[in-house]
């Protein structure tokens, strides 16, 4: 089955820098790449995905990138502030999320440096 | 749009007893998937449901299992409790119709088994 791995498993940044989170997956034909946010208690939120047919996606300060060749993608957040203080969980997907189910990165833990 | 509910949020049970969580979908959804999240592994995908059948079903022993109904509600239930089923349940609803599909996550269960 699908294999992702996710890193780094902690990342500190100065607000108003750059993070970048990587994941890599193992199935060549996974074509659905969400990003979730779970902040402490709460429920995990999309903050953007992305589908194979696409290389790049960027909503406001969130970006996403995608190499099928390498079979990686990666997190972009820029200007980061407090609130994006989280734990950021990466996915794959055989099928946009239905029937074969998400499979997970073990999540990176951002901490936003005030 | 009401996001996806489960209940109970909060639940304490014994080695060896049985429990039953719900999930309410968004309301149009008609796929219920379930996940397992956990400090150790991470979130783990259980099973999804579409149109009262299950479509698919992650690596978990036969103790957990569940159902859908009509209206697209979604039950699992997990007998003969052990230590280790102690974690988050997370149910996630999507329209179900495949590889453009985002799944949307409730507030999840907490199971504590003692």
């Amino acid at each position: 089955g699908e294999n992702v791995e996710q890193h780094p498993s902690t990342l500190s940044v100065q607000e108003g820098d750059s993070a970048v989170i990587k994941c890599t997956y193992s199935d060549s034909a996974s074509n659905y790449f969400p990003w979730y946010k779970q902040e402490l208690g709460k429920r995990p939120q999309l903050i953007i995905d992305i589908r194979s047919n696409v290389g790049e996606k960027k909503d406001q300060r969130i970006a996403v990138t995608l190499n099928k060749t390498a079979k990686h993608f990666s997190l972009h957040i820029t200007e980061t502030q407090p609130e994006d203080s989280a734990v950021y969980f990466c996915a794959a997907s055989t099928s946009g999320g239905g029937a074969d189910g998400l499979t997970f990165g073990k999540g990176t833990h951002l901490i936003i440096q005030p | 749009k009401a996001g996806v509910t489960q209940t109970p949020r909060y639940l304490i049970k014994t080695r060896g007893q049985q429990v039953t969580l719900s999930c309410s979908p968004i309301s149009g959804h008609r796929s219920v998937s379930w996940y397992q999240q956990t400090p150790g592994q991470g979130l783990q995908f259980l099973f999804e449901y579409f149109s009262e059948t299950q479509r698919n079903k992650g690596n978990f022993p036969g103790r957990f299992s569940g159902r859908q109904f009509s209206n697209s509600r979604s039950e699992m239930n997990v007998s003969t409790l052990e230590l280790g089923d102690s974690a988050l349940y997370l149910c996630a609803s999507s329209l179900g119709g495949g590889t453009t599909d985002t799944q949307y996550f409730g507030p999840g269960t907490r199971l504590t088994v003692l």
